[in-house]
């Protein structure tokens, strides 16, 4: 079964802790994706990947940076959380199917 | 303009009911198109695609109108399990590189 592993579900960090988001696929796919999503919102894309080492700003890339250091992992890092940040974090993987992650629901106190 | 709009909701409806959810696009050159649901604290999962035909599975129906720039989903005889949030989202180009744009979505309640 193919599989999106995004490393926690539910995260608490504090304003200003450098915070990582990982993400991993199993299925091969060059295309990996960081979203998030709040109430009324809807998902906004952070930033994208489509090749190892390669990265696309999103809609909202302000705060964020990303890296892609192997093919199977996208991670999202916020240099310095705030609580505007606070959010469910999306990441999904693509080729001609999309498949998501469990989400990670992140908290900044 | 927004690049996908929905029906903003929420739909509360009866067991047994029809109900139909819309969906607009701002970029005419959208290559594909798709149904995801969302259960509450859940990742998206694709429901459908959407062709310009329309497509059915089931109780679900979808159409495309490119025309019209016009997406929508159909559900008859609601079941309780349907209960979700319906996204409406849009490929703009048909590749897996290009990312998916999301509508807000719709959260449907079906009542017993």
């Amino acid at each position: 079964d193919v599989k999106v592993t995004q490393s926690s579900r539910y995260l608490v960090k504090r304003t200003g802790e450098k915070v990582f988001l990982e993400c991993v696929q199993d299925m091969d796919h060059e295309n990996m994706f960081w979203y998030r999503q709040d109430p009324g919102l809807g998902l906004r894309l952070i930033y994208f990947s489509y090749d190892v080492k390669m990265k696309e700003k999103g809609d909202i890339p302000e705060g964020y940076s990303v890296s892609r250091e192997k093919k199977e992992r996208f991670s999202l890092i916020l240099e310095s959380a705030s609580t505007n940040q606070t959010s469910m974090y999306l990441c999904a993987s693509a080729s001609t199917d999309w498949h998501f992650g469990d989400g990670t629901r992140l908290s900044i106190l | 303009r927004k690049e996908v709009e929905q029906d903003p909701g929420p739909f509360n409806v009866p067991e047994g009911a029809t109900v139909a959810f819309n969906c607009t696009y701002s970029n005419s050159a959208s290559q594909s198109f798709f149904w995801y649901r969302q259960d509450c604290r859940k990742e998206p999962k694709l429901l459908m695609s959407v062709y310009s035909s329309g497509n059915e599975d089931g109780r679900f129906t979808a159409q495309l109108n490119r025309a019209s720039q016009y997406i929508s989903l159909l559900i008859r005889d609601s079941k309780l399990s349907d209960s979700a949030t319906y996204l409406c989202v849009v490929n703009p180009r048909n590749s897996g590189n290009t990312p998916l744009v999301f509508g807000k979505g719709t959260r449907l309640s079906v009542i017993a």
